[in-house]
């Protein structure tokens, strides 16, 4: 199974803030990459795929790049509504995976 | 309106079984693959199983084969997860979702909370 690893696994930002979380993956994915998010007692909400096309609905302070193996999900302004849990998943081999989470809390 | 329901979880001993449903509407059901995704508590995402749009594909992560089985009803718009031999590491929120494209979980249900223990 291809390994998702997600850096850091926590961090503490204040509205305002650009904060960026990386995604690695244990081998090539050819793009196959989508992002989530997820708020405590909710399911996860679909952000990006295909690294970074937005779904419809998102803000645009959200943005998605990376290649090969080494991805990351940018918050150019981080707002409150943006705290939350984040997860990358990749989609190009079975069994999908996801990473671990990155926990975005207020500073 | 795109909605997905789950429903049948509960609160079951090791060995046991149980099947959850997801109801689905708002789509052209049978136009999309479904997935099952689980979050065990205070744990992070993972995929479980998922099927293809007239059900004659199905794929599953290691650690539930033999044991978990996915279906559909096209007609009743409807998802089914049948889990046999629970084990405690069953233990997690399950999650309906569907797939935008290939692997792209674009909605998802609340979840239903599967508990295995003695």
């Amino acid at each position: 199974a291809i390994r998702m690893t997600q850096s850091p696994s926590s961090f503490s930002a204040s509205t305002g803030d650009r904060v960026t979380i990386t995604c690695r993956a244990s081998q090539g994915i050819s793009g196959h990459l989508a992002w989530y998010q997820q708020k405590p007692g909710k399911a996860p909400k679909f952000l990006i795929y295909a690294v970074s096309t937005l779904q419809s609905g998102v803000p645009s302070r959200f943005s998605g790049s990376g290649s090969g193996t080494d991805f990351t999900l940018t918050i150019s302004y981080l707002q409150s509504e943006d705290f939350a849990t984040y997860y990358c998943q990749q989609y190009y081999s079975y069994p999908w995976t996801f990473g671990q989470g990155t926990k975005v809390e207020i500073k | 309106e795109v909605q997905v329901v789950e429903s049948g979880g509960g609160l079951v001993q090791p060995g046991g079984s149980l099947r959850l449903s997801c109801a689905a509407s708002g789509f052209t059901f049978s136009n999309y693959r479904m997935t099952w995704v689980r979050q065990a508590p205070g744990k992070g995402l993972e995929w479980v199983a998922n099927i293809m749009q007239d059900g004659s594909e199905k794929n599953y992560v290691d650690s539930v084969k033999g044991r978990f089985t996915i279906s559909r009803d096209n007609a009743k718009n409807s998802l089914n997860l049948q889990m046999n031999s629970l084990r405690v590491e069953d233990t997690a929120v399950y999650y309906c979702t569907r797939e935008k494209y290939g692997g792209q979980l674009d909605f998802w249900g609340q979840g239903t909370l599967v508990t295995v223990s003695s």
